[in-house]
């Protein structure tokens, strides 16, 4: 059974730094892209970036390149986003998502990350 | 960047039709792909490929696409489609996904 199994909640603080994790099992997790998807409070989805895991390439939404890094790790299974210097404007419930094999669809979902930033 | 634009909200009487466009410049020369988001859930793929169905995801959910809009349509709602949905393409110029806005789903 395919699982992406994302990590907890975060408060953090104006200007903070932040990663969050979402951990791949049930499949070869070298073998798909996995992605990222932002929704903000009351909001739609965004679709920010992906990573292939196997060789670490990616591919950002210009409107998130910059923001945010994307990276993982094969012995782990596990991809991360992470922020050099939360805003509040970064409040949101982050998604991983598996990329189906030769489409561009998100085929597997986790179950979303919590992220608030406040004073 | 490429833009898809779905209406805000569909209403519709539970046993009948809903339709829910994504409009797109030539969207019928891309690959649309749908999901249902329903409240405090993470989304669920329900169509992709244009017509294609994940298993598990009944055939009263189907979809089409030409021209300058895709369509997914739902036959015989059920309360339990009330959700909102999405649609989604690849941009190949900018070599990026695309959401639409979304479109909130109302059973009657």
């Amino acid at each position: 059974e395919v699982q992406l199994v994302q990590s907890g909640a975060e408060v953090k603080g104006p200007g903070e730094s932040l990663k969050i994790s979402c951990k791949g099992s049930g499949y070869t997790f070298t073998s798909n892209w996995i992605g990222w998807v932002r929704q903000m409070p009351g909001k739609g989805l965004e679709w920010m970036g992906i990573i292939y895991p196997s060789d670490s390439d990616i591919r950002y939404n210009p409107s998130f390149q910059g923001q945010v890094t994307i990276s993982a790790d094969k012995s782990t299974s596990t991809a991360y986003l992470q922020w050099g210097s939360l805003k509040a404007s970064d409040t949101a419930i982050y998604y991983c998502a598996r990329g189906a094999s030769g489409s561009s669809y998100f085929d597997f979902w986790g179950q979303g990350s919590l992220v608030a930033v406040s004073s | 960047s490429y833009v898809l634009t779905q209406p805000p909200s569909v209403s519709v009487a539970p046993g009948q039709t809903a339709k829910i466009t994504c409009g797109g410049n030539n969207i019928g020369s891309k690959r649309v792909h749908w999901y249902q988001q329903r409240p405090g859930q993470a989304p669920l793929l329900v169509v992709y490929d244009d017509t294609d169905r994940p298993s598990g995801i009944p055939e009263r959910f189907s979809g089409s696409n030409s021209g300058n809009t895709a369509t997914l349509t739902i036959s015989r709602v059920e309360a339990g489609d009330e959700a909102d949905y999405y649609c989604q393409v690849w941009d190949v110029n900018s070599d990026h996904g695309v959401f639409g806005g979304g479109t909130k789903l109302t059973v009657l």
